[in-house]
C-alpha cells in the first residue's frame, strides 16, 4: 500500500534552513503529483506547496515563496522541501501527500515537525 | 484565493445520532468536466489526516457508508447517519480546483 514517510524535521534558528524529505513505496512515484501541507501547533491545515509528476511544474503559497523550494528524484521515489530563510511562523508539523488523479485525494505521511525558535 | 468556510466550528453529537458538516466556497468548485473539486479529509486526535471523501462525493476506499458527502459549485455537505465513537476528530474540507489549494478550517467532533 502507499507508504509516505517524512523526515528532517528538527530545531533551527530564525533565518536558518532545513530540508525535508519524503520517502515513498506501494506505488509509481513518478507517475503523480506530491503536495506538502503543514499544519502549525493547534492550527488547521496549510498548503505549502505542489510538484507535478513532470519534475519542472511547481507551485507555493504566497507564505513560502521565494523562500522554499520542492523537488523530487523520480529514481529514488522521493520528494523534497528545501526551506530557507526560516521564520518562528513556519513552525508547523509538515506532512507530504500524494495526490490522486487531480490535485486532491490526498494519501498523507505521518508528518515531521520544524520548530523555528532562537 | 478561493476560501473555505466550514461550520459549525464544534459539534457535540450522541452516539448513533446523525451529524452534519457544511463547507462553502467564495467560487464554484464545479468544473467543466463535471466533478466538484472539494474533498473532506478527517484528522483523528494525534494521527495524520485521512481522505474519507474525494470529489464531493465519492468514498474513499475503506471508508464506511455511514459517510456521505453531497453538494455542488460552492455549497457542500458532508453527513455522518450515525456517529460512532470512532468518529471524533477534527474535519476538513478542501478545494482542489486551483492553486493555492484551501483547507476550510476544520469542524471539530466530539462525542456528548
Amino acid at each position: 500500500q502507499v507508504q509516505l514517510v517524512e523526515s528532517g524535521g528538527g530545531v533551527v534558528q530564525p533565518g536558518g534552513s532545513l530540508r525535508l524529505s519524503c520517502a515513498t513505496s506501494g506505488f509509481t512515484f513518478s507517475t503523480y503529483g506530491m503536495q506538502w501541507v503543514r499544519q502549525a501547533p493547534g492550527k488547521g491545515l496549510e498548503w505549502v506547496a505542489l510538484i507535478r509528476h513532470d519534475v519542472t511544474t511547481k507551485y507555493y503559497a504566497d507564505s513560502v515563496k521565494g523562500r522554499f523550494t520542492v523537488s523530487r528524484d523520480n529514481s529514488k521515489n522521493t520528494l523534497y522541501l528545501q526551506m530557507n530563510s526560516l521564520r518562528t511562523e513556519d513552525t508547523a508539523v509538515y506532512y507530504c501527500a500524494k495526490d490522486g488523479p487531480y490535485w486532491g485525494d490526498f494519501s498523507w505521511g505521518q508528518g515531521t515537525m520544524v520548530t523555528v525558535s532562537s | 484565493d478561493i476560501v473555505m468556510t466550514q461550520s459549525p466550528l464544534s459539534l457535540p453529537v450522541t452516539p448513533g445520532e446523525p451529524a452534519s458538516i457544511s463547507c462553502r466556497s467564495s467560487q464554484s468548485l464545479l468544473s467543466s468536466n463535471g466533478n466538484n473539486y472539494l474533498d473532506w479529509y478527517v484528522q483523528k486526535p494525534g494521527q495524520s489526516p485521512q481522505l474519507l471523501i474525494s470529489l464531493g462525493s465519492t468514498r474513499a476506499s475503506g471508508v464506511p457508508d455511514r459517510f456521505s458527502g453531497s453538494g455542488s459549485g460552492t455549497d457542500f455537505t458532508l453527513k455522518i447517519t450515525r456517529v460512532e465513537a470512532e468518529d471524533v476528530g477534527v474535519y476538513y474540507c478542501m478545494q482542489a480546483l486551483q492553486t493555492p489549494l484551501t483547507f476550510g478550517g476544520g469542524t471539530k467532533v466530539e462525542i456528548k
